[in-house]
Order: C-alpha cells, then structure tokens, then sequence
C-alpha cells in the first residue's frame, strides 16, 4: 500500500519550453502533496506544499510563477516547470501524505528533467 | 530554522559488518525524527521513525534512538548485507505550528556493502 508513481521518469527539453511533472498516489487519497527537488549529491530540498483544492504554499526562493503546482484532485499534483533553463535541471520527487497522518510521507520515485 | 546534520560519506562496508551513521539535528521543543532509504532508482522509503525523547525506532535490524540530551537520531545495525546499500537520510519534521508535516532532511549518507 501508499504508492505513489510520477511521470515521466525521464524528460529532456529544450531551453524555453514548458515541462510537467504528474505526481499521482495510487491507493489512497493524499491531502497533501510536497515537492522537493534533489541536486547531485545533495538532499532534497523543499520547494512547496500542495493542498488538494486550494493553492500551493512554495518555500522562500521558489519561483511560483516559474515551478506551477496544481493539486487537482485527492490523487493527483501536477509541477509544471515554465520557460526551462538548464539551471533547472535536476532531479524532481514528490511525495503524498495520507489524511490524518500529516507527518508520514511516501515518496515517488522522481523525475530526471534535463534541460538542454 | 530547523535542520540536520549527517555523517559524510560515502560509507564502505564489508558484509556482515557493523554499521552506524551519524545524524544530529537542530530544532525547537520534541520534533517527530526519521530514518528514510532510497534504494537505486526508486523512491525514498520510511525506514523507521520516533516521535519522542527516548522512543527507539527499528526496522529489517535497523535500530535509531530519539536522544534529546544530544539532539541526536544514530541509525545502527549489527550486521549489514549488500541488499543494505542505498542512500540513508536523516529527517525530522517539527511538533506542531505552521511547518508541522515539512520535513527537513540531512544531506544523505550512501552506503556501499561489498560481499
């Protein structure tokens, strides 16, 4: 149980263009969904907390107008990364709380974005 | 703010040997504490967790114990296998207030085990 998936796994696009990163959980409903992004041997940083039906809370220094989240449905948050530089290559992981246990997390396996 | 501090790496062990990392942390009042894995190409996976002073977290011969008196949350276990070798985080999320559910990681420890 508490699977959560992301998709792609492994996206490169072009400088300028527009990429989104789906974040699902697979067998419950996640109130709240974090994403985090993780630079080469580097923890994972904290980049905003999606809650289902209401607006993203980013983190100080998180660009929301360029790293879109919408948080549509109980199973599903979307990260949209807007007019990619290479700068924002990296390593994208979500992860998904279930309803009443705010503090435990199950991660997905992230998405490689590569920026060229 | 809050934040944790992990032994730096990469750590190399034999199978069968003994193993310890290091993770302190700094935060406020009894944070909830976590030892999370992330096994190559796969997500990061709750390995064990405690919630308060003294509460010792064990999984799969894992073992971490809450230490207020030194903020620390020391992962140990007494007999590593290959299948152990991953990348092991320290993580802590505050008791309460507006970042309770946020969680703040260490840098991450990889951990080799040779046969």
């Amino acid at each position: 149980g508490a699977v959560v998936s992301q998709h792609p796994s492994r996206v490169i696009c072009k400088s300028g263009t527009s990429v989104k990163i789906e974040c699902r959980s697979l067998d419950f409903q996640a109130t709240t969904m974090f994403w985090y992004r993780q630079f080469p041997k580097q923890s994972l940083m904290l980049m905003a907390t999606s809650n289902e039906g209401s607006k993203a809370t980013y983190e100080q220094g998180v660009e929301k107008d360029k790293f879109l989240i919408n948080h549509a449905s109980l199973t599903l948050s979307t990260l949209t990364v807007t007019s990619a530089h290479p700068e924002d290559s990296s390593f994208y992981i979500c992860s998904a709380s279930i309803q009443g246990s705010s503090y435990e997390q199950y991660f997905g396996p992230g998405t490689r974005l590569t920026v060229t | 703010g809050d934040s944790v501090t992990q032994m730096e790496g990469p750590v190399t062990l034999s199978e069968e040997a003994f193993l310890t990392i290091n993770c302190t942390y700094t935060a406020t009042g009894y944070p909830s504490l976590f030892w999370y894995v992330q096994y190559p190409g796969e997500g990061l996976q709750l390995l064990l967790k405690a919630t308060k002073a003294d509460d010792k977290g064990s999984n799969k011969g894992f073992e971490a114990t809450y230490r207020k008196e030194t903020t620390s949350f020391h992962l140990e276990k007494g007999s590593v296998q290959v299948s152990d070798s991953a990348v092991y985080f320290c993580a802590l999320t505050p008791a309460g207030g507006t970042s309770y559910g946020k969680l703040t990681f260490g840098q991450g420890t990889i951990l080799t085990v040779h046969p």
